[in-house]
């Protein structure tokens, strides 16, 4: 089982709809969770930190679910801007260095 | 703005020839950079972590004498890839952690450096 999984998609969504993604981490010892944004050819960039409270900025909401060690993505009134691929970061557990997922590939259609 | 500089952000060279990139931190300290490869439509791979004032620790299967890796200061990790073929086209990624800070757990990356090999 791969440290980090996420489905690839790609999730094909209209504009204005609501989608929502998940990623599994294997080590329950994991501390820190994060969700990035990559866009095509870019680099990844911080979209949000996961907090064991669950965290919401704007129209974006990410949770965490220790128990089933798997971390989600809410995004609400889809955007085109908002087609990217996201990334689930973890980290800890007996190490600093960051894992990712493979990325979840969204693509919001007019 | 960044605060995470790489540098070339795109490189074509011919095979056989090295090619150096450099990964700054711009308004912090590291003394860790993690360097990562990125093929199309694949995730960010881990290479190679950068250890300011010692040796790298590569990931299983990424040869340490072709992908060189020096990190001499607390803002500069530089990668540098020798005798580089085709197969070694890819995106790389630095990315580091300003580990001082007393929430030091964002992770910033670098632009990115396209690397073609013909």
């Amino acid at each position: 089982r791969k440290e980090v999984e996420q489905d690839p998609g790609p999730f094909n969504v209209p504009e204005g709809a609501t989608v929502a993604f998940n990623c599994t981490y294997s080590n329950s010892a994991s501390q820190s969770f994060f969700w990035y944004r990559q866009d095509c050819r870019k680099e990844p960039k911080l979209l949000m930190s996961v907090y064991s409270s669950g965290n919401e900025d704007g129209r974006f909401t990410a949770q965490l679910n220790r128990a089933s060690q798997y971390i989600s993505l809410l995004i609400r009134d889809s955007k085109l801007s908002d087609s990217a691929t996201y990334l689930c970061v973890v980290k800890g557990g007996g190490s600093y260095i960051p894992t990712f997922g493979r990325g979840t590939s969204l693509i919001v259609h007019p | 703005g960044a605060v995470v500089s790489q540098h070339p952000s795109r490189v074509i060279c011919k095979s056989g020839t090295s090619v150096k990139i450099e990964c700054r931190s711009l308004d912090f300290q590291a003394t860790t950079m993690f360097w990562y490869r990125q093929f199309p439509k694949q995730s960010l791979m881990l290479m190679a972590t950068s250890n300011e004032g010692s040796k790298a620790t590569y990931e299983q299967g990424v040869e340490k004498d072709k992908f060189l890796i020096n990190h001499a200061s607390l803002t500069l990790s530089t990668l540098t890839v020798t005798s580089a073929h085709p197969e070694d086209s890819s995106f790389y990624i630095c990315s580091a952690r300003d580990e001082f800070r007393t929430t030091g757990n964002t992770i910033y990356f670098g632009e990115g450096s396209w690397l073609t090999v013909v």
